[in-house]
């Protein structure tokens, strides 16, 4: 199993701002996956990150909007850039081990 | 492309009872299928996984079935308990294993 923190657990933002969320894992892990959902649907996949590498965006994702950094193997951040309200969701990181996926507790992020 | 459906509405049980949830997909069956409870304010947790050629898996008062021809999976829990309230996701591996998520059922368990 992983033991995963996130930073900040929420937060409320102005439009037009960015905000970085952090992600710590307590192991060294390949891939970390950020996701993003949205009250009453499903997650939703951003991007797989890999350390060394440049992330890798889901349909519907862009590197401009979300830029991620992983530097290193037990930890990532991902930045929601010039936000509007409809980026008001929960943000997840998680990584994955035999078949299981672990996830942070999330970050609340409200736009206002 | 492949989707997930699970009850939007919540499920009410009495404590004690068994709660059953459904999943269903509507194209290819998956490599395998899992099931995550997740409550508010936290991240999902794991707690089933099942593969494409079993039917059946069990873990302490859960069960989980797994049918092909139906497209569906069902997620039990006996002797349900106040406890076991929550949101139940269904995910299933796509064919580059990466997973796809269902909406999520909300569970409550009334004493």
């Amino acid at each position: 199993s992983a033991v995963i923190s996130q930073k900040p657990s929420r937060d409320i933002c102005q439009r037009g701002t960015s905000l970085t969320i952090q992600c710590q894992v307590d192991s060294q892990v390949t891939m970390m996956f950020w996701y993003r959902q949205q009250p009453g649907q499903s997650l939703t996949l951003i991007a797989t990150a890999n350390q060394g590498s440049e992330a890798t965006y889901e349909s519907g994702f862009v590197i401009d909007k979300f830029p991620i950094s992983r530097p290193n193997l037990t930890f990532s951040t991902l930045t929601v850039s010039n936000m509007s309200p409809e980026d008001s969701s929960i943000y997840l990181c998680s990584v994955a081990g035999g078949g299981e996926q672990y996830f942070g507790p999330g970050t609340r992020l409200t736009v206002t | 492309s492949q989707k997930i459906e699970q009850n939007s509405e919540a499920l009410n049980i009495q404590e004690g009872k068994t709660a059953t949830l459904t999943c269903n997909y509507t194209n290819y069956s998956p490599a395998y299928l899992q099931w995550y409870r997740q409550d508010p304010g936290r991240g999902p947790v794991f707690l089933l996984l099942i593969r494409e050629n079993e039917k059946e898996k069990r873990k302490e008062r859960l069960k989980v079935t797994f049918d092909t021809t139906l497209k569906q999976s069902l997620f039990h829990i006996t002797a349900s308990q106040p406890a076991d309230s929550a949101t139940y996701l269904c995910a299933l591996a796509d064919s580059n294993y990466q997973l796809i998520w269902g909406a999520g059922t909300k569970l409550i368990i009334k004493p």
